[in-house]
């Protein structure tokens, strides 16, 4: 069974630091998705990452995928405030695609 | 353009009632799909729509879960005999197609649910 899992799930950080989250997954993907949920939303898509070493970026905020380490890593640089909220990545089991597993989730407080 | 639609945004029933949620997904998307988030939880899949068919409904956590969709648009998720740990948001999405490349799921803002 597919099992994704996030770390750290708490994370407290100062402006202008920078850190980054881990999603690990237990089967074979070549896709996974991360989400980013502010409190009492839903939920907003962020990153699609369609192949092995695809790197994405959107301002603050950048994505990695290694599919032979079924690991992706989103990378946060010189955080800011506005970034606060709960971070998801999600990959597709491999035998249903549209069966869609969701890691617990990372929230980040970014602090003054 | 739309997004994704949710209704009611809220809802408050009592143990024992039957409830009904919905979702109008983003038109042109054929795919839709229903999840439950549970306080400070992650999203659990519960079952998926390509057109009007939901080929596994295995992601269901009982048989009060039920879901249909009508003309390849609307979507309805019917909790029957509902029971406290159905307290819940439960979120809707669609996306393109369930077999193009990106299959980017775009979500509701979901309906969140209490059992009393």
């Amino acid at each position: 069974e597919l099992k994704v899992e996030q770390n750290p799930l708490f994370l407290s950080m100062q402006e202008g630091k920078n850190y980054t989250i881990y999603c690990n997954y237990s089967t074979t993907s070549d896709r996974l998705y991360w989400y980013r949920q502010d409190p009492g939303k839903s939920l907003e898509s962020l990153f699609v990452l369609l192949s092995n070493g695809a790197v994405k970026q959107e301002g603050r905020l950048m994505a990695s995928l290694d599919t032979k380490a079924r690991l992706s890593t989103l990378h946060i640089t010189a955080a800011v405030h506005d970034l606060s909220a709960t971070y998801f990545c999600a990959v597709p089991s491999r035998y249903n695609n549209n069966d869609m597993r969701f890691g617990a989730g990372t929230r980040l407080t970014v602090k003054p | 353009g739309a997004g994704v639609s949710q209704s009611p945004s809220n809802k408050v029933t009592e143990k024992g009632k039957d409830v009904e949620l919905r979702c109008d997904p983003i038109s042109g998307h054929t795919a839709l799909y229903w999840y439950r988030q549970s306080l400070g939880q992650g999203l659990e899949f519960l079952i998926y729509f390509q057109g009007n068919s939901a080929p596994d409904k295995s992601g269901l956590p009982s048989d009060r879960f039920s879901a249909e969709r009508t003309g390849g648009s609307v979507s309805t998720l019917t909790i029957q005999r509902t029971q406290q740990e159905d307290s819940a948001v439960y979120l809707c999405a669609s996306s393109l197609a369930v077999t193009s490349e990106s299959d980017e799921q775009y979500f509701g803002p979901g309906t969140r649910l209490t059992v009393t």
